[in-house]
C-alpha cells in the first residue's frame, strides 16, 4: 500500500462551487499533517497544516480521522485562482535506522475552477 | 530574505556528465533537503541533512551525493548523469526538523539526453 494516496483527478468545478478532496496515509504512526498546493511549474507551498480537531483558514478547512487514516480538504466558494495541484503531506520516519523525521508527499490532486 | 534559492533554473547534460545543482537558505534553517518531482511519481526524497556536518540518505539516493559544510548551502551533485535522472528538482528547507513547514526552491528543472 502507498503511503499517502489521493485522487489525482482533474476535478473541473465551477467557480462559486465547494470541493472537497481525501487523501489516506498508511502509517498509524504520523503525527504531522499538512496540504500543499503546486501551481504549474513551480514549487509547492504550505496550505495548511491539519490538526486532530479540524481547522479553518477562510474558505478552507482541513480535517484528520486518524482512525480511518485519512485527511480532507474542503474548500468553499471556489475562485479561479484556486486552481492548482493539492499535495497531501504527512511525516514519516526517514528510514527503519530511526532516521530524522521527514515529509512523505502525495502525488496530487488536480483541480480546475471553470468560469 | 531571499528564502531558498537555486540555481539554475535549467539544464541539460550528456549522459555521463556530472554536476552540481546549487541550493542556499538565509533564514538559518537547521533541515534542508533535496527532492525530485517526476510526472505520476509525486515528490521523492533524495538526500536530507539535520544540520552542517550531517546528512543522511532519503528514498531515491542512488546517483546522487551532497554535502553540508555550512548551515546555508546544500549542494546536490550528480556524479554520472544519466537519463533516468531527467527531472525536476526541489531544495527545501525547513526551522528544525524534516516534518516541520518546508520551504521549497524555485526548482531546477534538468534533461539528460
Amino acid at each position: 500500500r502507498k503511503e499517502v494516496e489521493q485522487d489525482p483527478g482533474p476535478f473541473n468545478v465551477p467557480e462559486g462551487a465547494t470541493v472537497a478532496f481525501n487523501c489516506t496515509y498508511s502509517n498509524s504512526a504520523s503525527q504531522s499533517f499538512f496540504w500543499y498546493r503546486q501551481d504549474c511549474r513551480k514549487e509547492p507551498k504550505l496550505l495548511m497544516s491539519v490538526y486532530s480537531s479540524g481547522n479553518e483558514d477562510g474558505r478552507f478547512t482541513a480535517q484528520l480521522n486518524r482512525a480511518s487514516q485519512y485527511i480532507s480538504l474542503l474548500i468553499r466558494d471556489s475562485k479561479l485562482s484556486d486552481s492548482a495541484t493539492y499535495l497531501c503531506v504527512v511525516n514519516t520516519r526517514q528510514n527503519s535506522g530511526g532516521g530524522a523525521d521527514g515529509l512523505t508527499f502525495g502525488k496530487g490532486t488536480h483541480l480546475i475552477i471553470q468560469p | 530574505n531571499a528564502g531558498v534559492t537555486q540555481t539554475p533554473k535549467f539544464q541539460v547534460l550528456k549522459t555521463g556528465q556530472s554536476m552540481t545543482l546549487q541550493c542556499a537558505q538565509d533564514m538559518n534553517h537547521e533541515y534542508m533537503s533535496w527532492y525530485r518531482q517526476d510526472p505520476g511519481m509525486g515528490l521523492r526524497l533524495i538526500h536530507y541533512s539535520v544540520g552542517a556536518g550531517i546528512t543522511d540518505q532519503g528514498e531515491v539516493p542512488n546517483g546522487y551525493n551532497v554535502s553540508r559544510s555550512t548551515t546555508e548551502d546544500f549542494p546536490l551533485r550528480l556524479l554520472s548523469a544519466a537519463p533516468s535522472q531527467t527531472s525536476v528538482y526541489f531544495c527545501a528547507s525547513s526551522l528544525w526538523t524534516g516534518d516541520n513547514e518546508q520551504f521549497f526552491g524555485p526548482g531546477t528543472r534538468l534533461t539528460v539526453l
